[in-house]
């Protein structure tokens, strides 16, 4: 059963900052992993979106890498602003032929103080 | 519009009473999902669904029901509403398997069941 961490739970930085979140996964035979943000009472945004055989994906100031020997997953956000501030999740799918699975991490609260 | 809508965006109901949540996308994506979400579990996948009359129970799904007689609708039924469905729900669409492979999410519907 695929199993999704995503440390820290909470973060809490001053603007400005670069940041680190990371995702870990149990099962490397993933199908590709995604990362969302979700504001307060809100749906979830699509960040980026990385397949199996690539390594990172990058929009604006957001990078997301990954390594699937590792079992993990990390979005860096460069400069950040109090305009970040939400908790971002990533999934990870796996496939079986045509099935797919799909596992979310419980999120990282992120709060970026101005 | 393009997308995927999730109607009505808030409902309260009263226990024992049948409510129906919407969910329609644009993009004829096979695969669509219902989640729920509430503070302390994060995101509980109710049903989802591979293609038009194909689907399957997720991790919580007694006391809904769902159908998909038509690929761009995906209706979340609850038969008879108890306390504990009150929720915030989520649908979701994407096309493993083909190059569209983005999970995109609904804005969500509030469900109060009093």
């Amino acid at each position: 059963k695929q199993e999704v961490t995503q440390i820290p739970a909470a973060l809490s930085v001053p603007e400005g900052e670069n940041l680190v979140l990371n995702c870990s996964f149990t099962d490397s035979a993933i199908y590709n992993l995604q990362w969302f943000r979700q504001d307060p009472g809100k749906g979830l945004t699509s960040l980026l979106l990385i397949q199996s055989s690539q390594r990172e994906q990058t929009s604006g100031r957001l990078n997301a890498s990954l390594d699937k020997s590792s079992g993990r997953s990390t979005l860096y956000i460069a400069a950040s602003q109090p305009g970040d501030s939400a908790t971002y999740l990533c999934a990870v799918i796996r496939s079986g032929g045509s099935n797919y699975k799909l596992t979310f991490g419980k999120g990282t609260l992120l709060t970026v103080n101005p | 519009d393009a997308g995927i809508t999730q109607s009505p965006r808030y409902k309260i109901t009263e226990t024992g009473r049948q409510v129906t949540l919407m969910c329609h996308q644009t993009w004829s994506h096979s695969y669509m999902f219902w989640y729920r979400q509430d503070l302390g579990h994060g995101l509980r996948l109710i049903y989802y669904s591979a293609a038009a009359d194909i689907t399957d129970k997720g991790e919580v799904p007694d006391g809904y029901v769902v159908s998909r007689s038509k690929t761009e609708n995906f209706p979340l039924t609850l038969e008879s509403a108890t306390r504990s469905q009150t929720s915030v729900y989520f649908c979701a669409s994407t096309n493993w398997g083909s190059g569209a492979n983005v999970l995109t999410f609904g804005a969500g519907s509030r469900l109060t069941v009093l």
